[in-house]
């Protein structure tokens, strides 16, 4: 168990739809980071937060945006949502004493339908 | 800019026989490297690192890389295989002194050890 958790598991839903996927840090870990993994892209970086602020930026599309709340919890939003959206997202945290080293959640699986 | 190469998308081993996962690496001034596993339907594991210091670097699982500046590689090995290390391996790079700088994985490599 790595400490971070994400909701939820598994998300359906239909093409247009709106959804917010939800990523907690270990306890302690002020850096966020998203991660979209496709069979046919691989693990792509979307977006990095640190202590409530964007820090990177990925390959992030337009329809996509993420903000970290004082807690240090962390959001993905994906908007109009295409069949392409369909993906395992994953997020990390890391830590100040090992900035690099992160620590993956168990990813949410998204079918756009 | 900053890039990896995994140049194997598979690689097969058998059990007890050493094995080996390709990466190479582009980033400007030292680098951050890093290993990572992923077991189907998990999300991935950390299992080494490089920073400084001695090439050799010991991690979990009884894995090691080999970080090689003048060919610019970090490959993954293991003396001795088993049926449990199959997995997907993600190679990972970073520039050590820039904090804006982020993570680049590479495309991973599926092992794939036989009994």
């Amino acid at each position: 168990d790595s400490g971070v958790t994400q909701t939820p598991k598994h998300l359906i839903t239909a093409t247009g739809q709106r959804v917010t996927l939800r990523c907690s840090p270990r306890s302690g870990d002020l850096s966020v980071y998203w991660y979209q993994q496709s069979l046919d892209q691989g693990l792509q970086f979307l977006i990095q937060y640190y202590n409530g602020e964007e820090r990177a930026k990925g390959n992030i599309l337009e329809r996509f945006s993420a903000q970290q709340f004082p807690d240090l919890h962390s959001e993905l939003n994906l908007s109009s949502l295409e069949l392409g959206d369909s993906a395992l997202y994953f997020c990390a945290s890391s830590g100040r004493t090992a900035p690099g080293e992160q620590y993956f959640g168990p990813g949410t699986r998204l079918t756009v339908t | 800019a900053q890039s990896v190469a995994q140049p194997e998308d598979q690689v097969n081993v058998a059990e007890g026989n050493p094995l080996t996962v390709k990466c190479t690496y582009s980033v400007s001034g030292n680098p951050y490297l890093f290993w990572y596993v992923q077991y189907p339907n998990r999300g991935l594991q950390f299992l080494l690192k490089y920073i400084t210091g001695d090439n050799l670097v010991k991690g979990s699982y009884g894995f090691e890389a080999e970080f090689n500046k003048s060919q610019t590689s970090f490959h993954l090995k293991k003396p001795s295989a088993l049926v449990s290390d199959s997995a997907l391996y993600f190679c990972a790079v970073r520039a050590l002194y820039s904090s804006a700088s982020k993570i680049i994985f590479g495309s991973g490599t599926r092992l794939s050890i036989r009994p």
